[in-house]
C-alpha cells in the first residue's frame, strides 16, 4: 500500500521560516493537501492541489511538490501555527484511497 | 451554517457492531462525496471510507474491509458508517469529511469537518 512518510517534529524560531516534508514514491505525480490539526480540534485544510489555498487561509502558508516530495512552507511562522501537520494525497494503485502522512509536530520557539 | 455532526459513538465490546451517523446542515449531501477518517488516541489521521456522490461507489481501507459499510440516506441528508466485528485497534475518534466541490474532487482534499464522535472499543 502506499505511504506518505514526514519527519516526526519540526522546530522554528517564532518570525522564521518552517519547512514540513511529505514523502512518497512518485508523489510529484499525485496532488498532496495538507492539514493543521490543533489538539482536540478537528483538521484543518491549509493546502490542496499541492499549491493552492483555501480561502481564509494566511498566504504564509504555501506548497510544493515534486519528484517523491510535497513540502509545506510556512513563512514567518507565529505562535499561533504550533499544531500538527498531515499530508494527504490520493492513490490510485493498486486500488483508491487516501493516503494520509504520519504527521509532524510544529513547535514554536 | 454549512456543518457535519456526528453521532453514534460509544463504549462498544470486541466483536460487536455498531452505528455512526453524520447529518449535514447547510447542503446537499448527495452532491459531494463523502468520507469517514479516523484518530486513535495519540496517533495520526486514518482515512477509512468514501462514499461517491452518487452513492454507486465506495472505496474502504484495508484496515476496515469486509467489517464496515459506508451508505447515505438522502432523505436525512445524513452519511453512516455501519462497523462489525469492531476491534481494539477501532478505538478512535471518527469524523466525516467534506471536500470544497461538489462533484469529483479526489485532488481537492477535505475542507469541512465535523467534530468527531468518540468509539472506544474494550470488554
Amino acid at each position: 500500500s502506499y505511504e506518505l512518510t514526514q519527519p516526526p517534529s519540526v522546530s522554528v524560531f517564532s518570525g522564521q521560516t518552517a519547512s514540513i516534508s511529505c514523502s512518497g514514491d512518485e508523489l510529484g505525480r499525485k496532488h498532496a493537501s495538507w492539514y493543521q490539526q490543533k489538539p482536540g480540534q478537528s483538521p484543518v485544510l491549509v493546502i490542496y492541489q499541492s499549491t493552492k489555498r483555501p480561502s481564509g487561509i494566511p498566504a504564509r502558508f504555501s506548497g510544493s511538490n515534486s519528484g517523491n516530495t510535497a513540502t509545506l512552507t510556512i513563512s514567518g511562522t507565529q505562535v499561533t501555527d504550533e499544531a500538527d501537520y498531515y499530508c494527504q494525497a490520493w492513490d490510485t494503485s493498486p486500488g483508491n484511497s487516501y493516503v494520509f502522512g504520519t504527521g509532524t509536530k510544529v513547535t514554536v520557539l | 451554517e454549512v456543518q457535519l455532526a456526528e453521532s453514534g459513538g460509544g463504549l462498544v465490546q470486541p466483536g460487536g457492531s455498531l452505528r455512526l451517523s453524520c447529518v449535514a446542515s447547510g447542503f446537499t449531501l448527495r452532491s459531494y462525496e463523502m468520507n469517514w477518517v479516523r484518530q486513535a488516541p495519540g496517533k495520526g489521521l486514518e482515512w477509512v471510507s468514501y462514499l461517491s456522490s452518487s452513492g454507486g461507489t465506495m472505496y474502504y481501507a484495508d484496515s476496515v474491509k469486509g467489517r464496515v459499510t459506508i451508505s447515505r440516506d438522502n432523505v436525512k441528508n445524513a452519511l453512516y458508517l455501519q462497523m462489525n466485528s469492531v476491534r481494539a485497534e477501532d478505538t478512535a475518534v471518527y469524523y466525516c469529511a467534506r471536500p470544497p466541490h461538489s462533484g469529483y474532487s479526489a485532488y481537492d482534499g477535505f475542507d469541512l469537518w465535523g467534530q468527531g464522535t468518540k468509539v472506544i472499543v474494550s470488554s
